[in-house]
């Protein structure tokens, strides 16, 4: 009962490295999404996925682009990291307009 | 523009007490909203939620009160107990949209 399952769960990066983060899930949603969470900002949106073959910005798209490869898997890519995409990454999944799930998260560092 | 605002970043009950984390909201269209808790090295599990159709919903310990007038949503943990110790996030959902809003979070303490 895996749910959504989130890869690397910590990474260091070096300014100007890229890098994906890869998110999976198991409970056959349509919808999925990218948050980052930084200390005081509570969890804000980067890109969302309606369904497969969409993807959609969020509050904070810049500096990431997304890929829906198909119904379950949706990853996250930074080209060039900077030290400003110091944050925990999180993935969700739901069925269109109900509960959103999450994954345990990416813990990453950017020097 | 904090759409969702939840004022205290934390809050320390005595266990056995009551529990109260509050949220307010500026964005009318919101229609339904949603509490998350989260532990450390976790990702946010799902509490309890409403719809703006209602003004309360329980399940067990927890209950969520709604008042749209005020635009105001609480919290309430009865009785709290430890493992109440966690982050709690509110989020709402804009009418006709999928997408979330999360509040900044609140942690919460109980003392033994």
């Amino acid at each position: 009962n895996a749910g959504v399952t989130q890869t690397p769960k910590f990474q260091v990066l070096k300014t100007g490295q890229s890098m994906t983060l890869q998110c999976a899930q198991d409970m056959n949603h349509n919808s999925m999404y990218w948050y980052r969470q930084d200390p005081g900002m509570g969890l804000r949106l980067i890109y969302y996925s309606a369904s497969e073959g969409t993807t959609d910005k969020g509050e904070v798209p810049n500096g990431y682009n997304v890929s829906r490869l198909n119904k379950r898997e949706f990853s996250l890519r930074l080209e060039s990291a900077a030290p400003s995409q110091t944050s925990v990454y999180f993935c969700a999944s739901s069925e269109r307009k109900n509960i959103q799930y999450f994954g345990a998260g990416t813990r990453l560092s950017v020097l | 523009d904090q759409q969702v605002k939840q004022n205290s970043p934390s809050l320390s009950v005595q266990e056995g007490r009551i529990s109260i984390l509050n949220c307010d909201y500026t964005n009318s269209m919101f229609d339904y909203f949603l509490w998350y808790k989260k532990y450390p090295a976790e990702g946010p599990t799902f509490l309890i939620s409403i719809s703006s159709i209602k003004d309360k919903n329980e399940d067990g310990r927890f209950t969520v009160f709604l008042n749209k007038s005020a635009k105001h949503l609480s919290l309430h943990i009865v009785p709290s107990q430890p493992g109440d110790s966690a982050v709690y996030f509110c989020a709402a959902r804009d009418f006709g949209n999928e997408k979330l809003t999360f509040g900044t979070g609140t942690r919460l303490t109980i003392i033994p």
